[in-house]
């Protein structure tokens, strides 16, 4: 099934340092979504992106959804060690019937970070 | 306020027979998505409910199937399981726009 592009695959960084990955699609969508997921657990949301240009931060994090809407960028400024773990963004092409809007999701490799104190 | 619950949170079953997993959707939300995740291809989209009607499907065998409750909760079933189908399946839930909420995950070993 169709992909997302997301690199890095991994990163190794000091605590401190700021860390930046993307994500890129041959596909337009019109929301895109990063999450973190620790071992053993679910993906959490991280920032929700629903513009095209729309620069979003959440705390030390911030992403950016894409001009092209194929394409979106997240940082992370001053790592500290909990910030390890494997991101994922994740592309959604949502539809409206009857004014609720839905759609499936569409989710990059991932990127597996971790953080050397 | 209670997040999406999954259960179990681990299976072992044999290849040929079936199983049945559940998700309970955040209160309020009534669309529930399942995934699959494995390390080879990822998280694949499995298929999507809505006020018990199946709005999306992925690109899965007719093995694995769905429903959803009028109480939004849901199951998936896989029939006749193949060694292929051990995985991490995910369930999430959403309130329309806001971005999916994800359940901690069923892990199936099939052997």
């Amino acid at each position: 099934g169709q992909q997302l592009n997301q690199s890095p695959q991994s990163m190794f960084i000091q605590e401190g340092e700021d860390v930046s990955m993307n994500c890129t699609s041959s596909s337009i969508f019109n929301t895109w979504l990063w999450y973190k997921q620790d071992p053993g657990e679910g993906p959490v949301l991280l920032i929700a992106l629903y513009k095209a240009g729309e620069l979003t931060s959440n705390g030390r994090l911030t992403a950016q959804f894409g001009i092209t809407r194929k394409d979106s960028f997240l940082n992370i400024s001053a790592s500290i060690p909990s910030d390890v773990g494997i991101y994922f963004c994740a592309g959604q092409l949502t539809t409206s019937a009857g004014g609720t809007s839905y759609g499936k999701l569409t989710f990059g490799q991932g990127t597996i970070l971790t953080v050397h104190p | 306020k209670a997040g999406v619950t999954q259960t179990p949170r681990y299976l072992i079953k044999t290849r040929g027979q079936q199983v049945t997993l559940s998700c309970s959707p955040i209160s309020g939300h009534r669309s529930v998505s399942w995934y699959q995740q494995t390390p080879g291809q990822g998280l694949q989209f499995l298929f999507e409910y809505f006020s018990e009607t199946q709005r999306n499907k992925g690109n899965f065998p007719g093995r694995f199937s769905g429903r959803q409750f009028s109480n939004s909760r849901s199951e998936m079933n896989v029939s006749t399981l193949e060694l292929g189908d051990s995985a991490l399946y995910l369930c999430a839930s959403s309130v329309t726009n806001y971005g999916y909420t994800f359940g901690s995950g069923t892990r199936l070993t099939v052997v």
